[in-house]
């Protein structure tokens, strides 16, 4: 236990669906991350949030949004995905929001999301 | 932010100590070192980091050469809980990312 939680931690969803994934951290921390981890694939940095505010979006297609309402909670809203978004969606936080060198980023359990 | 090199796979007998290696040459002297494992489709568990001095927790050692340019984790007494894909992770300045490669895949055997 970590102290960041994701819901759901299984998700199936066809391409038309409209879908959230949410993650709460519990730690008092002031920036919080979506990764991606696709098959054999490294996991990816998608967006950062720092103080509620977005400081990085890696080139992530729109039909990824995400929305930061407070310090404590992050959510990643899907539309309109294609099946080679399936993937393990991690969430992350940590205390500094200037993701100094020393900042500990700390993982929620992931979403498992399938796309049909 | 450096590349780091890490060995595939690596097998460890329960009970005995497992010494990760990881190499990062090219570190810069603001950056730090990171390890992170993986237990199959969870998220990442936070293990351990260093600058240039070795560090211990509950949970593992970290022993960073002098150069800087290589690092070992130590699980000093491993279980069964500790196969996992280890990363070796190379963070610095005021960069957000936490870069992750292939790590290696530690089996702990009976």
């Amino acid at each position: 236990e970590t102290g960041v939680t994701q819901t759901p931690r299984h998700l199936v969803m066809g391409m038309t669906n409209k879908k959230s994934l949410k993650c709460e951290q519990h730690l008092g921390h002031n920036a919080m991350y979506w990764y991606k981890q696709s098959a054999k694939k490294p996991l990816e940095l998608m967006f950062v949030y720092s103080l509620e505010e977005r400081v990085e979006n890696n080139s992530v297609p729109s039909r990824f949004s995400p929305e930061c309402p407070n310090s404590s909670h992050l959510f990643l809203h899907l539309h309109t995905l294609q099946p080679e978004d399936s993937a393990l969606y991690l969430c992350a936080s940590s205390q500094d929001p200037t993701g100094r060198g020393t900042d500990t980023q700390y993982f929620g359990p992931g979403t498992r999301l399938t796309v049909l | 932010d450096a590349k780091t090199t890490q060995p595939t796979s690596m097998d460890c007998a329960e009970g005995r100590a497992a010494n990760l290696p990881c190499n990062h040459s090219t570190i810069s002297g603001n950056e730090y070192v990171y390890w992170y494992r993986q237990i199959h489709s969870q998220g990442p568990q936070y293990i351990i980091h260093g600058l240039k001095n070795n560090e211990t927790n509950e949970m593992a050692s970290l022993i960073i050469t002098e150069d800087r340019k290589s690092s070992t984790l130590i699980l000093p007494h491993a279980t069964l809980r500790d196969t996992a894909v280890y990363y070796c992770i190379v963070k610095g300045g005021s960069n957000y990312k936490l870069t992750f490669g292939k790590g290696t895949l530690l089996t702990v055997n009976p």
